[in-house]
């Protein structure tokens, strides 16, 4: 299984909701990563977890939370969002929190915040 | 993490050889270079990666320069199935894995 699986597909949200995206993987990867992408953009790192903690926080606004139950589960908490918000948001894993493993992304979760 | 400097799009033939440029005039010793691409509306996809030795793997060929500054990505036979963002990524050895996603080269490839 070299997949990492992301749910829902599709997500709309208020701004006054909250709501999560789940991505799980199965690769024994020890490393995952919260990416956001915009419209015609590259994705930008946001949060990048190393063993179950939290390592890396790209000064990501607090209405974002988020969570790594277990080593094959990551969720990201939604709160009070805005519309420019809504964009593709990316999990990804990699084998090893250093550099030297490629990373699976999972296909994504778009977000329309209205 | 050195930045990358990547064409903004390219067009290929399909069947020849595409071959794209990736400068990356800052990296450091200890810096891999990575390469990815994203078809449209889907998570993006390892395509290889390699520091200082040219690297080949069932979808492409690496090639990083001696003073490895620049690198370039070869598809060597492209199919219409190869139209995507490209994007060149300078990764860290120590690092948490992360990758800076510059704007990458949009590849079409054309009958």
């Amino acid at each position: 299984d070299t997949e990492v699986t992301q749910t829902p597909k599709h997500l709309v949200m208020g701004m006054t909701n909250k709501k999560s995206l789940k991505c799980e993987q199965h690769m024994g990867h020890r490393a995952m990563y919260w990416y956001k992408q915009k419209a015609k953009k590259p994705p930008e790192l946001m949060f990048v977890y190393s063993y179950e903690k939290l390592s890396i926080n790209e000064s990501v606004p607090s209405r974002f939370s988020p969570e790594c139950p277990n080593s094959s589960l990551l969720n990201l908490h939604l709160h009070a969002l805005q519309p420019e918000d809504s964009a593709l948001y990316l999990c990804a894993s990699s084998q090893d929190p250093r550099g030297n493993t490629e990373a699976f992304f999972g296909q994504g979760t778009r977000l329309t915040v209205v | 993490d050195a930045k990358t400097t990547q064409p903004t799009s390219m067009d290929c033939a399909e069947g020849r050889a595409a071959n794209l440029p990736c400068n990356h005039s800052t990296i450091s010793g200890n810096e891999y270079v990575y390469w990815y691409r994203q078809i449209h509306s889907q998570g993006p996809q390892y395509i290889i990666h390699g520091l200082k030795n040219n690297e080949t793997n069932e979808m492409a060929s690496l090639i990083i320069t001696e003073d490895r500054k620049s690198s370039t990505l070869i598809l060597p036979h492209a199919t219409l199935r190869d139209t995507a963002v490209y994007y060149c990524i300078v990764i860290r050895n120590t690092n948490a894995g992360k990758s800076t996603f510059g704007d990458g080269t949009t590849l079409t490839v054309k009958p």
